[in-house]
């Protein structure tokens, strides 16, 4: 069974572009999580989505926003893009949204705002 | 809010040897879970070890087992015989069983060097 994917996988934007980062999760799994991690805040939770619903939301300002389809691939959006930015995206995806249900996670997207 | 803290940002083990790494925690919840990830360079994050908040027991797979002390909020790593490809960062995560819509929360991580 295929694991995690992510596309792209490196990425270099300039302030006050839009990004668009894809995550298709392992075939069968219906709920898909994203994290920021940076060297200074570690990891840090985007969204929840289950089912196209978006479940929970970290604390991020409105420019980080996301989506999922009928398949269960999700995108997420960051538009206006910040310095602060950049950093590396991961995508994990699980069974559902049950916190009993191992999160499997993708090699993630390096984001570099310049 | 749950927080959690590993207050270890790097440690290194001789290769054989064994090396516990800290984290502790802080919640109200009664039921959650616990989870220790692992970190490679350039690699896939995945999960070494979790534990139940409700089993009494110290979950164990292979190599990797924890000291859970519920009341003292401690969930501890221990890796015996140390090998090169434990390599990585860990980091100690906290997820809540009573409120689905809980996010799950990491800590800053522990980056452990494993010396030939």
């Amino acid at each position: 069974k295929a694991g995690v994917t992510q596309t792209p996988r490196y990425l270099i934007k300039t302030r006050g572009q839009q990004v668009t980062l894809s995550c298709s999760p392992i075939s069968g799994h219906r709920s898909v999580s994203w994290y920021q991690q940076t060297p200074g805040q570690g990891l840090q939770f985007l969204f929840e989505y289950f089912s196209e619903t978006q479940r929970n939301k970290g604390n991020f300002p409105g420019r980080f926003s996301g989506r999922q389809f009928s398949n269960s691939r999700s995108e997420m959006n960051v538009s206006t893009l910040e310095l602060g930015d950049s950093a590396l995206y991961l995508c994990a995806s699980s069974l559902d949204d049950s916190p009993i249900y191992e999160q499997y996670f993708g090699p993630g997207t390096r984001l570099t705002v310049t | 809010a749950q927080t959690v803290t590993q207050s270890q940002p790097e440690m290194s083990v001789q290769e054989a040897e064994t090396v516990t790494l800290s984290c502790t925690y802080d919640t109200s919840e009664s039921d959650y879970y616990l989870f220790w990830y692992k970190q490679p360079p350039s690699r896939q994050m995945i999960l070494v070890i979790r534990q139940e908040a409700y089993k009494q027991q110290n979950a164990t797979e292979n190599r990797f087992s924890v000291n859970f002390q519920k009341a003292a909020k401690s969930f501890s790593l221990k890796i015996s015989d140390s090998q090169l490809g434990d390599a990585a960062m860990y980091f100690c995560a906290y997820r809540s069983a009573v409120n689905r819509d809980d996010k799950i929360i990491f800590g800053k991580g522990t980056r452990l060097h494993i010396l030939p």
